[in-house]
């Protein structure tokens, strides 16, 4: 799995309350992606990083905010869980050599709002 | 939006068999990209063709791009049961990111 681990891999929260989802990778790459995965959308981007500090929304960032501190961690929040944010979220890396480089994938994250 | 749309939504075929699932797109590409997925799994990159490239191979894999009609589409021959997974494309427009489409789900039944 190309060195990402994302926790908590399972994780029930109550509709209001902030959630913290982490990626960490051994890879030292530059790039790190927050996806959401639901049935009928497929996978859709929240939020992405290019270095430490340097973050940029995607397409679906509302409620979300991330925060990467460290080249290895990159943190996503859910400043107030809502119903519609019950998903599977994945975290991606991808090397700095180009636009042409693949994304690796971590084992996702299954997240319910109750 | 979904820049990439694959299709068919569902496939299911014998083994031994050949797998052939197209994906369309909207805008100008870089690069489109395959990944599989398996039950419960993160995706896993198998292939990456570049917009000035036509066809791709990769053991049993075989991709196509025409640029003209903005499509692609993945072979897979001699499909095995392991082969059963969801298949995504994912398009890179020249910027960080990738767009992934909905993807097509395959069932290679023994």
């Amino acid at each position: 799995d190309a060195g990402i681990t994302q926790s908590p891999r399972h994780k029930v929260t109550e509709t209001g309350t902030p959630v913290t989802l982490r990626c960490h990778q051994t890879e030292n790459h530059r790039y790190m992606y927050w996806y959401r995965q639901d049935p009928g959308h497929g996978l859709r981007l929240i939020h992405y990083s290019y270095g430490v500090k340097d973050t940029d929304k995607g397409e679906v960032s509302d409620g979300y905010s991330v925060s990467r501190s460290k080249t290895e961690d990159f943190l996503l929040t859910l400043e107030s869980a809502t119903s519609s944010q019950t998903s599977v979220y994945f975290c991606a890396i991808r090397d700095q050599t180009g636009v042409n480089s693949p994304l690796h994938f971590g084992n996702g994250t299954r997240l319910t709002v109750t | 939006s979904q820049q990439g749309e694959e299709d068919p939504q569902a496939l299911s075929i014998q083994e031994g068999e050949n797998a052939t699932m197209n994906c369309s797109y909207k805008t100008s590409i870089n690069n489109l990209q395959w990944y599989r997925q398996n039950s419960g799994r993160g995706l896993v990159h198998l292939i990456l063709i570049r917009s000035n490239e036509r066809e791709k191979h990769s053991g049993r894999l075989r991709v196509t791009l025409d640029t003209s009609k903005k499509s692609s589409s993945l072979l897979i021959t001699a499909s095995r049961a392991a082969d059963t997974a969801s298949y995504f494309c994912a398009t890179n427009s020249g910027y960080s990111t990738l767009t992934f489409g909905k993807g097509t789900m395959l069932l290679v039944s023994p």
